[in-house]
Parts: C-alpha cells; structure tokens; sequence
C-alpha cells in the first residue's frame, strides 16, 4: 500500500519550455501533497506543500510564477516549471501523506523526475 | 533554525560487519522523526517513525532508536542489498500551523560481499 506514482521519470527540453510533472496517490487519498528538488549528493529540499483545493504554500526563495502548482483532487498534483532554463535542470520528487494536514502518518514518495534544460 | 545533521557522510562495510549511523536534530518542536531509504536516481522508501525519547522500531537488520537530541540506526550483519543512502528527517510545525519534514544530506552505505 501506499503506493506514490510520478511521470514522467525523465525529461529533456529546450531552454524556454514549460515543463509539467504528475504526481498520484494510487491507492490513498492524500490531502497533502509535496514536492522537493534534490541536487547530486545532497539532501532534498522542500519547494512547497500542496493541500487539495486551496493554493500551495511555498518555501522561502521559491519562485511560485516560476513552479505552477496545482492539487485538484485528492490523487493527483501537479508542479509546472515554466519557460525552464538550464539552472532549473534537476531531481523533482513528490510526496504524499494520507490524512489531514497535521498528521503523523508518513509521506510516501515518488520515484523522481529528472529533468535536464538544454 | 531547525537543522538535522547525519554522520558519516559515508559509510563502507563488510558484509556481516555491524554498525550504526548517527542522525543529531536541533528543532523547536519535534513531531516524529522519520527514517528513509533513497537507492540512486529513486525517491526514498519510509522505513520508521519514532515520536519520543526511549522508542525504538525495528525491521528485518534495521533498529531505529531515539534520544532527544538523536536518533541512531542500527544495522546488524548487513548484506549488500542494503546498499543505499540513508536520509533522517524531523517533522516540525512552520507557522502556518502545517507540518513540514527537514532531512539530513544522508549516509551513503556501501556494504561488500
């Protein structure tokens, strides 16, 4: 159980290019969900959280016109990077946790998409 | 600020050969510690959750453990399919009244046949 799907796992774009990656709960419900960015050896760094049918909060220094965000159902999110560029290339992942949005059940994450802006 | 720092960086071992891997926290507020395992170009896989000082947790070689200022994992006669890095968390409440984990840079377990 507990089951975190992402895709796409891997994508190579052109400078300029918006980019969107998915995120699904498949066999929970997640009020809230996650999304990190982690660099080569180095520990993931939290962009924002995601509660289903309200805006997304997100962490000092984040860009939120730069990462769209959407949480329209409580199986799926959305982090859109638009007009990416060459330093926005990095390992995205999301998390989901089932429950409200104080809870102490764990996330549970997804596989990462690897994202390379030429 | 809240910080997590995990000790060693890496870690090389023996197949058979136990040891432990360190993770100190400094937070204003802990809401449960959090042990995952990340394996190279994956998300982390949860492996505990530890909410006060004296519980420990265990699973298959792995023993989790927690203090209050740290939380150990222990691996007893590893095998190289445990190879992986190994990220602690805390989960503390930022002032929007929601939940957020901080991890540590992790440990890099290499464990040789």
């Amino acid at each position: 159980g507990a089951v975190v799907s992402q895709h796409p796992s891997w994508v190579i774009c052109k400078s300029g290019t918006s980019v969107k990656i998915e995120c699904r709960s498949l066999d929970f419900q997640a009020t809230t969900m996650f999304w990190y960015r982690q660099f080569p050896k180095q520990s993931l760094m939290l962009m924002a959280t995601s509660n289903e049918g309200s805006k997304a909060t997100y962490e000092q220094g984040v860009e939120k016109d730069k990462f769209l965000i959407n949480h329209a159902s409580l199986t799926l999110s959305t982090l859109t990077v638009t007009s990416a560029h060459p330093e926005d290339s990095s390992f995205y992942i999301c998390s989901a946790r089932d429950g409200p949005a104080v809870s102490n059940q764990p996330q549970h994450f997804g596989d990462g998409t690897r994202l390379s802006i030429l | 600020e809240d910080q997590v720092t995990q000790s060693p960086e890496a870690l090389r071992l023996q197949e058979g050969e136990s040891s432990s891997l360190n993770c100190s926290y400094t937070v204003s507020g802990l809401r449960g510690l959090f042990w995952y395992r990340q394996d190279p170009g994956k998300g982390p896989e949860f492996l505990f959750t530890l909410y006060s000082a004296g519980e420990e947790k265990e699973k298959e070689r792995l023993k989790a453990t927690l203090t209050k200022k740290e939380s150990f994992l222990h691996i007893t006669a590893p095998k190289p399919e445990d190879s992986a890095t190994y990220l602690c968390a805390v989960q503390v409440i930022v002032d929007t009244g929601f939940q957020k984990l901080v991890f540590g840079t992790g440990t890099r377990l290499l464990v040789s046949p």
